[in-house]
């Protein structure tokens, strides 16, 4: 009964390349979140999808980031042309139900990227 | 604005020394507050959620008590293995079609045998 399966683990890019962190949720979990974690602060919701749609991207800055989670496959959140300031812990979760008061949320163990 | 406050950053406790955490918050409308556990190079790991004021959940030494303003987590005769970040974090009751969480920025526990 796998996790949060997140992939890769460290990721290192130079400033200008591309990002992409690959998130598998629990199995019979169809809601995905994306959070980033910079050093010494909390945190930080950017992205909430379920299969094929995007429903709350409230927390993701508007430019270079995105994210998808198709009908079939993992999901992934894509950094374009990353700068020093990306780096940080990206952590996905999942859930089973939107909209439950008590639905809590399962954590992968994180994909560090680093930029040199 | 939705805010959650974590009191102390890192608490260093003796081997079986009882002490408490701290997590304040400000919400437009609790749906839920959670406490995770996070170990270094980990994600954080789901402990309790509460939902009222006056409601507690208990699980080994861990103890999680809400009242209208904050929530604390009380930890008993605390062992090396309960060293961890604890996390607290809110649900917004109107926070929309979504379950996101509002996280502190933790308390870092260090338990010396």
């Amino acid at each position: 009964n796998a996790g949060v399966m997140q992939n890769p683990r460290h990721l290192v890019r130079r400033r200008g390349q591309e990002a992409r962190l690959r998130c598998s949720p629990m199995k019979g979990h169809s809601h995905v979140y994306w959070y980033r974690q910079l050093p010494e602060e909390g945190l930080k919701f950017m992205v909430y999808l379920q299969k094929e749609n995007i429903i709350d991207e409230s927390g993701m800055p508007k430019e270079r980031f995105s994210a998808e989670f198709p009908k079939e496959g993992p999901s992934i959140l894509r950094i374009q042309q990353v700068v020093r300031g990306d780096s940080a812990a990206y952590f996905c979760a999942s859930s089973h139900r939107q909209g439950a008061a008590n639905e809590k949320l399962f954590f992968g163990s994180g994909t560090q990227l680093s930029v040199l | 604005e939705d805010q959650v406050t974590q009191s102390p950053e890192a608490l260093r406790l003796q081997e079986g020394e009882s002490s408490s955490l701290n997590c304040s918050y400000t919400v437009s409308g609790l749906r839920g507050l959670f406490w995770y556990r996070q170990d270094p190079g980990k994600g954080p790991e789901f402990l309790f959620t509460l939902y009222s004021a006056g409601e507690e959940k208990e699980k080994e030494r861990l103890k999680a008590t809400l009242t209208k303003k904050e929530s604390f987590l009380h930890i008993t005769a605390p062992k090396p293995e309960d060293s961890a970040t604890y996390l607290c974090a809110v649900q917004d009751r109107y926070g929309g079609a979504t379950n996101k969480l509002i996280f502190g920025t933790g308390t870092l526990l260090a338990v010396q045998p």
